[in-house]
């Protein structure tokens, strides 16, 4: 079965340093990743996605995110954490043998402390 | 600017009376989707259109259900809501299934 992993509940980075907020995955064929933020009482908000070609992937907000196949893995991360990047993170796979619904990983919340 | 609108932003209810949630794009984008949202967890699917296909999640209690007249909209209707459907309702959007989602802001139901 397809499923999305978030080890950490909790992240806390001190400002301006490196931030990673992990994520693994299970998929029976090629992998549709994507990463969104959710401030709070908000919608989520598209970050960046996986789709194929180059393994480091660029998004929004300064934010990028390794694939990594052999690990299985599609870390998020950003060089220089700010305050405001505190929000919640949902890692997410398409699954295409499920007509394509969208598995969301459980969250990792995040704070930047000043 | 192009969105994803949910009416209203909160919504009190009192339990057992039906109610209906609302969600319209300005992206045209063909698929729309409903998801439940409790407490900080991951958004939980409850169905999705596509264009006027529509698919429900196994787990999805038949006390919801959803319409979608046109491209623009999708609602959502609790028939008989109970506390437990006190959540964070969410609705989004996307161009196609291997597109990433535009979410709407969200609304917060209450049932008392």
């Amino acid at each position: 079965a397809q499923s999305v992993a978030q080890p950490e509940d909790q992240v806390n980075v001190a400002e301006g340093n490196p931030l990673t907020v992990k994520c693994t995955y299970s998929v029976s064929g090629n992998p549709y990743l994507f990463w969104y933020v959710q401030y709070p009482n908000r919608g989520l908000q598209f970050l960046l996605k996986y789709i194929t070609g180059d393994n480091l992937v660029k998004g929004s907000y300064g934010f990028e995110a390794e694939f990594n196949k052999s690990q299985t893995s599609f870390h998020l991360k950003k060089p220089s954490a700010l305050v405001s990047d505190s929000a919640l993170y949902f890692c997410a796979v398409r699954d295409k043998a499920s007509y394509d619904k969208v598995i969301f990983g459980p969250g990792t919340s995040l704070s930047v402390i000043p | 600017d192009a969105m994803v609108i949910q009416n209203p932003r909160y919504q009190v209810t009192q339990f057992g009376k039906p109610v209906t949630l609302s969600c319209s794009q300005t992206l045209n984008h063909n698929v729309m989707y409903w998801y439940q949202q409790k407490s900080s967890q991951a958004p939980k699917l409850l169905f999705h259109y596509y264009d006027k296909d529509f698919n429900n999640e196994a787990d999805t209690p038949d006390n919801f259900q959803s319409r979608r007249p046109n491209t623009s909209f999708c609602f959502l209707d609790i028939r008989s809501p109970g506390l437990g459907d006190a959540a964070m309702y969410l609705c989004a959007t996307s161009d196609g299934f291997l597109a990433e989602q535009y979410f709407g802001p969200g609304t917060r139901l209450t049932v008392t």
